[in-house]
């Protein structure tokens, strides 16, 4: 069974300061990955996704992630965080011959001025 | 674009009565919806698929009865929490998902459901 877990429940940074977040997954074959924000009350935005080819892939909003198989892991990154950017975010995994997607339990980001 | 949205955004009502969102994929076709749960500061929980034309696929420990869910076209999809009680109070999200299976799937903005 796949499942994706998001070891950081909150993370607080300072704007301007560089985010990581962290995804690991369990998938026996080459999985789909993606993030998602979530702001308050809203419906889930995409930022970006794996499906195969170059593993550092770029994202809408200036964000980044980059897929290391040998550690299960799809970490979300951005170089300077701004104060709009706090929201929960959601890394989802999908198996690649079918479409349901694994969520995990979400980071919820806390942005300082 | 790929823009999906739900109608209504919020609703309240009483025990025991029956509510229905709508979920619209506004400027492409969907092939698959698919019916979230989400809980308070919680992880969406998958509680349906859907195609159009064909029967829901539910996940298990999701009631059938109690969350009917109609996919009348490529473009519409509808749940309806039948006999509501206050523990089915979330929020609900919708996707859409434009083609081949494992494609993105485009998330609606939710409906917030409160039952009293």
């Amino acid at each position: 069974a796949q499942s994706v877990t998001q070891p950081d429940i909150h993370i607080t940074v300072s704007e301007g300061a560089s985010l990581e977040l962290r995804c690991n997954y369990s998938y026996g074959a080459t999985p789909y990955l993606f993030w998602y924000v979530q702001s308050p009350g809203q419906g889930l935005q995409l930022l970006l996704k794996y499906f195969s080819g170059d593993t550092l892939v770029q994202g809408i909003k200036g964000f980044e992630a980059e897929f290391k198989r040998s550690q299960s892991s799809f970490n979300l990154r951005k170089p300077s965080v701004h104060w709009s950017d706090a929201a929960e975010y959601f890394c989802a995994v999908g198996p690649g011959t079918a479409s349901k997607l694994t969520f995990g339990t979400g980071t919820r980001l806390q942005v300082t001025l | 674009g790929a823009v999906v949205s739900q109608h209504p955004s919020w609703v309240i009502c009483k025990s025991g009565t029956s509510v229905k969102i709508e979920c619209r994929s506004l400027d492409f076709q969907a092939t698959t919806m698919f019916w979230y749960r989400q809980f308070p500061k919680q992880s969406l929980m998958l509680m349906a698929t859907s195609n159009e034309g064909s029967k829901a696929t539910y996940e298990q420990g999701v009631e059938k009865d109690k969350f009917l869910i109609n996919h009348a076209s490529l473009t519409l999809s509808t749940l309806t929490v039948t006999s509501a009680h206050p523990e089915d109070s979330s929020f609900y999200i919708c996707s859409a998902q434009k083609g081949l299976a494992g494609d993105t799937q485009y998330f609606g903005p939710g409906t917030r459901l409160t039952v009293l």
